[in-house]
């Protein structure tokens, strides 16, 4: 069985500044670990996914996002925050290859004050 | 590459009708699709699994006679929302999963609203 638990349902960041958006992870197996973006109205969007590599992944648009298995977190960073990124974030979780039935957080919503 | 197209991105029906929603990837063949909903300010709720050639599995809670899944080929599955109710308004996401890689790539979505 998995779970995500992404904490904090809304974060709101000024342009520039750091983005933090935190997601912990529960799996009885060796997880594989996924990002998603989503606008108003669209579908999803891979940001980036961890698949039992690197631990420290890079993604698309400056995200990157680190696998700690000791914490069972993976949380996604960027640097510096840009309007742009104002979206919906989901992280997910999915049961490695061959198990690709995700199981989604409930999201985080990035406003981004200018 | 990996290109998912989900139609219609819209669709307003009356109650008692039946809707079908399309998902078709264009670039790859995807032995898997998978089927969610996704309700204001929600997640994403699996729905069903579909490969190609056999039949959907459903998720718990979910009437497989109210939400008809068809996978004919390996770049088509569709979902048929069948005698529509107000309740069954919703955004309705499709994932396809190209077999050589590890994860599913989405379509735009499809929002459904029965009146």
């Amino acid at each position: 069985a998995q779970s995500v638990t992404q904490l904090g349902s809304h974060v709101s960041v000024s342009e520039g500044a750091l983005v933090l958006l935190r997601c912990n992870y529960s799996s009885s197996v060796p997880p594989y670990l996924f990002w998603y973006v989503q606008y108003p109205n669209q579908g999803l969007q891979l940001l980036l996914k961890y698949t039992s590599a690197a631990t420290l992944v890079k993604g698309i648009n400056g995200f990157e996002a680190e696998f700690k298995k000791s914490e069972t977190s993976f949380h996604l960073t960027k640097p510096s925050a840009h309007m742009s990124d104002a979206a919906e974030y989901f992280c997910a979780v999915s049961g490695g290859f061959g198990n690709e039935k995700l199981t989604f957080g409930t999201g985080t919503r990035l406003t981004i004050i200018p | 590459g990996a290109v998912v197209s989900q139609h219609p991105s819209r669709v307003i029906c009356k109650s008692g009708t039946s809707v079908k929603i399309e998902c078709r990837s264009l670039d790859f063949q995807a032995t898997t699709m998978f089927w969610y909903r996704q309700f204001p300010k929600q997640s994403l709720m699996l729905m069903a699994t579909s490969n190609e050639g056999s039949k959907a599995t459903y998720e718990q809670g979910v009437e497989k006679d109210k939400f008809l899944i068809n996978h004919a080929s390996l770049t088509l599955s569709t979902l048929t929302v069948t005698s529509a109710h107000p309740e069954d308004s919703s955004f309705y996401i499709c994932s396809a999963r190209d077999g050589r890689k590890t994860e599913a790539f989405f379509g735009q979505g499809t929002r459904l609203t029965v009146v």
